[in-house]
């Protein structure tokens, strides 16, 4: 499985679109880009997903750069229930293991 | 629908003693998987059950074991717990597609071992 390297922490005012970049290099051309993000001491929630094209839910926006190498994942509009942190895993084959780096810890402030 | 649960949520242990964990997925999914998560590693992989099979397994001593039933409800054990075995256990359920296919997870088991 590729490797993922993100920022170790990030601020954002409430409000304000936060974008949190992920860098896999690595990738292979059948591995998803996930995001999950765990808010102090409960479960990891799932965010988005993505393949190839951008991606967008009620939650978040996933954008993956052309060649793969490198994604964004943007909450357009940050709230205080947003700080957490959030991790960027790059998965592939038939198997539910997600290897978890240590993810940015995203603090929003008032 | 429901969404995965996971019991107990707390749990105190003596050295030496053994836990069962247990964790109910939610309805549908065939695929469990269990996390330990401590301050000093992270998030670890610890195994994956898939319509009872064990399908993948991470790099941790044979005193962690798990298994699943029919149900698709699974449970962890642990032998012979060390202090080290503190942590919070989680456990994840998806439909078993693999990369095509979310995991949800569970709010955790917080074992702490004196």
């Amino acid at each position: 499985d590729a490797k993922t390297t993100q920022p170790t922490s990030m601020d954002c005012a409430e409000g304000r679109a936060a974008n949190l970049p992920c860098n896999h290099s690595t990738i292979s051309g059948n591995e998803y880009v996930y995001w999950y993000r765990q808010i102090h001491s409960q479960g990891p929630q799932y965010i988005i997903h993505g393949l190839k094209n951008n991606e967008t839910n009620e939650m978040a926006s996933l954008i993956i750069t052309e060649d793969r190498k490198s994604s964004t994942l943007i909450l357009p509009h940050a709230t205080l229930r947003d700080t957490a942190v959030y991790y960027c895993i790059v998965r592939v084959g038939d198997t539910d293991k997600l290897i978890f780096g240590t993810g940015t810890r995203l603090q929003v402030f008032p | 629908k429901a969404g995965v649960t996971q019991t107990p949520r707390y749990l105190i242990k003596t050295r030496g003693q053994q836990v069962t964990l247990s964790c109910s997925p939610i309805s549908g999914h065939r695929s469990v998987s269990w996390y330990q998560q401590t301050p000093g590693q992270g998030l670890q992989f610890l195994f994956e059950y898939f319509s009872e099979t064990q399908r993948n397994k991470g790099n941790f001593p044979g005193r962690f074991s798990g298994r699943q039933f029919s149900n698709s409800r699974s449970e962890m054990n642990v032998s012979t717990l060390e202090l080290g075995d503190s942590a919070l256990y989680l456990c994840a359920s998806s439909g078993g597609q693999g990369a095509f296919d979310e995991q949800y997870f569970g709010p955790g088991t917080r074992l702490t071992v004196t």
